[in-house]
């Protein structure tokens, strides 16, 4: 597509339950990437996809957070037993190449998760 | 680790003034690069500018200059005759991590700040 999808934009969701975040990166951007911007705040580094894998999940808040990426393209970012602190929106940005090449990152429009 | 520190939370001026938004990065790397985003109402954030770690050399775009200075650590944005458009959240980045490999791609985003151009 022409820029980053994120899907869906706004979810609500009551605490314990499971959420799912899609991001469709630009089509052959290797390297993909998920932030979150709570309310007033800058990014959090979540995880970083080069291909399909995560050379560094070390943003991952907790064991309920998990990522993946397939076919070089789609990502999933999963939230299990969701908690309130978890409501912010989740960013996704794609870039042509990833590591020491890193340059422009397109950001997605986020998918605003509010946790009741 | 790396940090980037923006201690301007937010900036107020009125259209036509310049305006200076700082951004103060800490990394052990000897390689790194640093990012100027911006994120207006749409919430979407945009591009400004990269550069390596190895060129302090300033650079000007239109209204828009940055002034990368490694003996503090810092890599200052203007604004120049700022305009109403201007008004969003300014982020720096600074993307790191060569030095021991662990941190390859992550790209460490400031607090933000919000700047407000009023007409």
């Amino acid at each position: 597509g022409a820029g980053v999808s994120q899907s869906p934009s706004n979810k609500v969701t009551e605490k314990g339950k499971d959420v799912e975040l899609r991001c469709d990166p630009i089509s052959g951007h290797t390297a993909l990437y998920w932030y979150r911007q709570r309310l007033g705040q800058g990014l959090e580094f979540l995880i970083y996809f080069q291909g399909n894998s995560a050379p560094d999940k070390s943003g991952l808040p907790s064991d309920r957070f998990s990522a993946e990426r397939t076919g070089e393209s789609v990502s999933t970012l999963t939230i299990q037993r969701t908690q309130q602190e978890d409501s912010a929106v989740y960013l996704c940005a794609s870039s042509r190449r990833g590591g020491v090449n890193t340059g422009e990152l397109f950001f997605g429009e986020g998918s605003r998760l509010t946790v009741l | 680790a790396q940090k980037v520190t923006q201690a301007q939370t937010e900036i107020s001026v009125v259209e036509k003034e310049d305006v200076t938004l700082d951004c103060v990065y800490e990394t052990r790397d000897t390689t790194y690069y640093l990012f100027w985003y911006k994120q207006p109402p749409s919430g979407e954030l945009v591009f400004l500018i990269r550069r390596n770690s190895f060129d302090e050399q300033n650079e000007i775009s239109g209204r828009y200059s940055w002034n990368f200075q490694k003996s503090t650590s810092s890599f200052n944005f203007t604004i120049t005759a700022s305009q109403v458009v201007d008004s969003a959240v300014y982020f720096c980045a600074l993307l790191g991590g060569y030095a021991g490999g662990t941190s390859y791609g992550k790209l460490t985003f400031g607090q933000g700040t919000i700047l407000t151009v009023h007409p």
